[in-house]
């Protein structure tokens, strides 16, 4: 059964620091990866995704992921976080075309310092 | 275009209850989805349908029910509830073209 871990639950960056999100999956084929990120009362919006071809997938709002397949990794970075990124970010992993039934980690609540 | 709409976006239950929550997209998805998000879990598949007519079992389905009422509408339905069942729902749609689900802006449940 796939699974996804965010090892970070929490992490805190001042404004205009580099940001780094982890994310690691256990899937048997290839999977289906996505960014997802959630701002406090609101849905889920997407960052960003990743099905196949070039690994580095450039997202909305600056946002990037690396797939490594080695390290079954899909980290998320940004170069220099603004305020208005402070929000909740889910990593998701899906199994199949069309009908994705997605598995999501944890999410990990970034906190941005003025 | 609305996108993914929920309604009610907020409820209290006693336990024992029952409620519907109700789910439209415009977006002509052909698959729907229901989560629950509860602190420290991400967000975990109640009910799934892949096209209209069908619905399948997702990691948590016990406790609840849907309907597929057409192509727009998802419905999750709590027959009796209980506090184990207070939590956020999401419902999203699901596009085939994209393989891309797209959420609601949720329902905060409370069950006492």
């Amino acid at each position: 059964a796939q699974s996804v871990t965010q090892p970070d639950i929490h992490i805190t960056v001042s404004e205009g620091a580099s940001l780094e999100l982890r994310c690691n999956y256990s899937y048997g084929a290839t999977p289906y990866l996505f960014w997802y990120v959630q701002s406090p009362g609101q849905g889920l919006q997407l960052l960003l995704k990743y099905f196949s071809g070039d690994t580095l997938v450039q997202g909305i709002k600056g946002f990037e992921a690396e797939f490594k397949r080695s390290q079954s990794s899909f980290n998320l970075r940004k170069p220099s976080v603004h305020w208005s990124d402070a929000a909740e970010y889910f990593c998701a992993v899906g199994s199949v075309q069309g009908a994705q039934k997605l598995v999501f980690g944890q999410g990990t609540r970034l906190t941005i310092n003025p | 275009n609305a996108g993914v709409t929920q309604t009610p976006k907020f409820q209290v239950l006693k336990t024992g209850q029952s409620m519907t929550l109700q789910c439209a997209q415009d977006m002509n998805h052909n698959s729907m989805y229901w989560y629950r998000q509860d602190p420290g879990m991400g967000l975990r598949l109640i009910y799934y349908s892949a096209s209209e007519g069908t619905t399948d079992k997702g990691e948590v389905p016990n406790g609840y029910n849907v309907s597929r009422l057409n192509k727009r509408e998802f419905s999750l339905r709590l027959e009796s509830a209980a506090p184990s069942q207070t939590s956020v729902y999401f419902c999203a749609g699901g596009s085939s073209s994209t393989d891309t689900q797209y959420f609601g802006p949720g329902t905060r449940l409370t069950v006492l």
